[in-house]
């Protein structure tokens, strides 16, 4: 059974840095590209980024690609998101997804982490 | 970046069939993807290249569309498909999500 369990979220001041992980089992992570979606309360889904199998191409959505990091440890089994200089604006559920075996659409989805931006 | 176009809400009666559409803002091809999302809970995928139907998801759903213009089809309607419904393209490395059909069941 493919999981994947994010952690690491909670209650972070304004500006400060926060590192999300997403712990992998039930497949063999390193044959897939892994991302992550983030949904403000009350609002749609937003792809952050991804990454594919042996971390030579990471893509990020513009608006986050100075704040956001994504890496992975395939020895590990999980993926990381480093964010920093937060804001309000990056209060959200994270999402950790498994893209298919066509790295277009994400087949999978982690339960999130919630990331809460306040003084 | 593509932009995706949904419209925000439907109301449809158990049995009935619903049609939810997807315009993006340039061609996709066959790039487009749908996911359901039901209250408190994780995205699932039920559509994958415009058309493909995602393992374990009822045949009630079915995509169709290339290009611009995209429809996910649910026939015929159950309540429990209740949920917010959004699409998804990955024509670029920039990959975005429309901002969900929420689909009431009367």
């Amino acid at each position: 059974e493919v999981k994947l369990v994010e952690s690491g979220g909670g209650l972070v001041q304004p500006g400060r840095s926060l590192k999300l992980s997403c712990a992998a089992s039930g497949f063999s992570f390193n044959d897939y590209w892994m991302g992550w979606v983030r949904q403000a309360p009350g609002k749609g889904l937003e792809w952050i980024g991804e990454i594919n199998q042996d971390s030579s191409t990471i893509n990020y959505t513009p608006s986050l690609k100075d704040k956001f990091t994504i890496s992975r440890d395939n020895a590990q089994n999980t993926l990381y998101l480093q964010m920093s200089k937060l804001g309000s604006e990056d209060t959200a559920i994270y999402y950790c997804a498994r893209l298919g075996t066509t790295p277009h659409y994400f087949d999978y989805w982690g339960q999130g982490v919630m990331v809460t931006v306040s003084s | 970046d593509t932009v995706l176009t949904q419209s925000p809400a439907l109301a449809v009666s158990p049995g009935e069939r619903v049609t939810i559409s997807c315009r993006a803002s340039e061609s996709v091809s066959t790039l487009m993807h749908w996911y359901q999302q039901k209250p408190g809970q994780q995205p699932t995928l039920l559509i994958y290249l415009a058309s493909n139907l995602e393992s374990g998801v009822p045949a009630r759903f079915s995509g169709s569309g290339s290009g611009t213009d995209f429809t996910l089809t649910i026939d015929p309607v159950e309540a429990d498909d209740t949920a917010t419904y959004y699409c998804q393209q990955s024509w670029n490395d920039i990959f975005t999500f429309g901002s969900g059909t929420k689909l009431e069941i009367k």
